[in-house]
């Protein structure tokens, strides 16, 4: 089974602070993917990799970045934190490098972020 | 541009009900469709997929047809339990993009 972890599950920090959250993935897929979840809007997508190095932004890239220098880790930045910023966090990969019609994504189980 | 609406919730239903859940899509020429899942506590995990009109992906007792005439990919069980108590969503994938687009979400709460 593919299995996508986050290095936390809950983090508290505070306005101005620079925080990251890490993703890893074990299943050698191409593509990653970071989204924020927030009640009634669903998940909206931050930055996604197709591959080591390479990044592009989502819907939602402001006052975030992102690095991936190893395949299998994906990290998202908030260069300083911010408390709109409050959010669940949700890493997500997928196989291919290229889209798939049946190209399902695969999700950690997600950091909920607290900026005080 | 492409976007998913969903119906919105909270859904109340009890033990043995029968389920819909609507989800309808706006997109580029013909795209993937999927309904992830969501448990207390976890990540979205995949329920179903649809890759072409008329495909109906199933699992777990869930159902959905691809129905391209109406643009809609509506969640259906026909006798929901305790444990099937979580958030749904709806997502489209565009042929030859990356990323998925979700709708809102439904948060689904069975009592018995």
């Amino acid at each position: 089974d593919v299995k996508v972890t986050q290095s936390s599950r809950y983090l508290v920090k505070r306005t101005g602070e620079k925080v990251f959250l890490e993703c890893v993935q074990d299943m050698d897929h191409e593509n990653m993917f970071w989204y924020r979840q927030d009640p009634g809007l669903g998940l909206r997508l931050i930055y996604f990799s197709y591959d080591v190095k390479m990044k592009e932004k989502g819907d939602i890239p402001e006052g975030y970045s992102v690095s991936r220098e190893k395949k299998e880790r994906f990290s998202l930045i908030l260069e300083s934190a911010s408390t709109n910023q409050t959010s669940m966090y949700l890493c997500a990969s997928s196989r291919f490098g290229t889209a798939k019609p049946n190209n399902e994504q695969f999700f950690g189980p997600g950091t909920r972020l607290t900026v005080l | 541009g492409d976007s998913v609406t969903q119906m919105e919730g909270p859904v109340t239903l009890s033990e043995e009900a029968f389920l819909t859940i609507n989800c309808t899509y706006t997109a580029t020429g013909y795209p993937s469709l999927f309904w992830y899942v969501q448990y207390p506590g976890e990540g979205l995990q995949l329920l179903l997929k649809a890759t072409k009109a008329d495909d109906k992906g199933s699992n777990k007792g869930f159902e959905a047809t691809y129905r391209k005439e109406t643009t809609s990919f509506h969640l259906e069980k026909g006798s929901v339990q305790v444990s099937d108590s979580a958030v749904y969503f709806c997502a489209l994938l565009v042929k030859g993009a990356q990323k998925l687009v979700f709708g809102q979400g439904t948060r689904l709460t069975i009592n018995p």
